[in-house]
């Protein structure tokens, strides 16, 4: 029963226009969400946050949208660079005194030059 | 300021090997996770240390033990090790506060033959 789902395992997108990574989730309880960025023998690193009572938080080039409604959140990166390439993970909080993360199983995402 | 550190990078171990993978964090948090990272899969919560002295099971904790040793440091041991642990192990640190992203070591890739 994965309570995160990343449907698209990947993506692939010409450099300079926007990358979009979907992430749905069935836990209601969840109340924080983040995306991690993750290059090949490396660890994950954390890119973006947004809490549950707010539905955008923009950083720089990402902004991550969140419509609880739909239990669904987004990544937009504008725009793409071939150094975005990368796996991209979302995980969610649940509410609980140890902060821990369920996450979904990531996409691929590759800019082309 | 090396944040977290995992030893060892790799490991190759029989079946029914023992093994300790060591972390250790140097940004004074007080919560400290295992994860393990299987194709597909995402990273997995095999069992979180919430503050010194106390330790909690993840997802997926059978067939592993965990030591939190101080605040600095939180070792996962395989005491018979078994193929399908085959995987990528990362250990995360994170504060209990906002904000509340985990911040992860380099990993361990590990193969049991």
């Amino acid at each position: 029963d994965q309570q995160v789902k990343q449907n698209s395992p990947s993506l692939s997108v010409q450099e300079g226009r926007i990358s979009i990574l979907n992430c749905d989730y069935t836990n209601s309880m969840f109340d924080y969400f983040l995306w991690y960025k993750k290059y090949p023998a490396e660890g994950p690193t954390f890119l973006i946050s947004i809490s549950s009572i707010k539905d955008k938080n923009e950083d720089g080039r990402f902004t991550v949208f969140l419509n609880k409604s739909a239990k669904h959140l987004s990544l937009h990166i504008v725009p793409s660079q071939p150094g975005d390439s990368a796996v991209y993970f979302c995980a969610a909080r649940g509410n609980n005194a140890g902060n821990m993360l369920t996450f979904g199983g990531g996409t691929r995402l590759m800019v082309k030059p | 300021n090396a944040g977290v550190t995992q030893t060892p990078k790799f490991q190759v171990l029989k079946t029914g090997q023992s093994m300790t993978l060591q972390c250790a964090q140097d940004m004074n948090h007080n919560s400290m996770y295992w994860y393990r990272q299987d194709p597909g899969m995402g990273l997995r919560l095999i069992y979180y240390s919430a503050s010194e002295g106390t330790t909690d099971k993840g997802e997926v904790p059978n067939g592993y033990n965990v030591s939190r040793l101080n605040k600095r440091e939180f070792s996962l041991r395989l005491e018979s090790a078994a193929p399908s642990q085959t995987s990528v192990y990362f250990c995360a640190s994170s504060r209990r506060t906002i904000p509340l992203e985990q911040y992860f070591g380099p990993g361990t890739r590990l193969t049991v033959t």
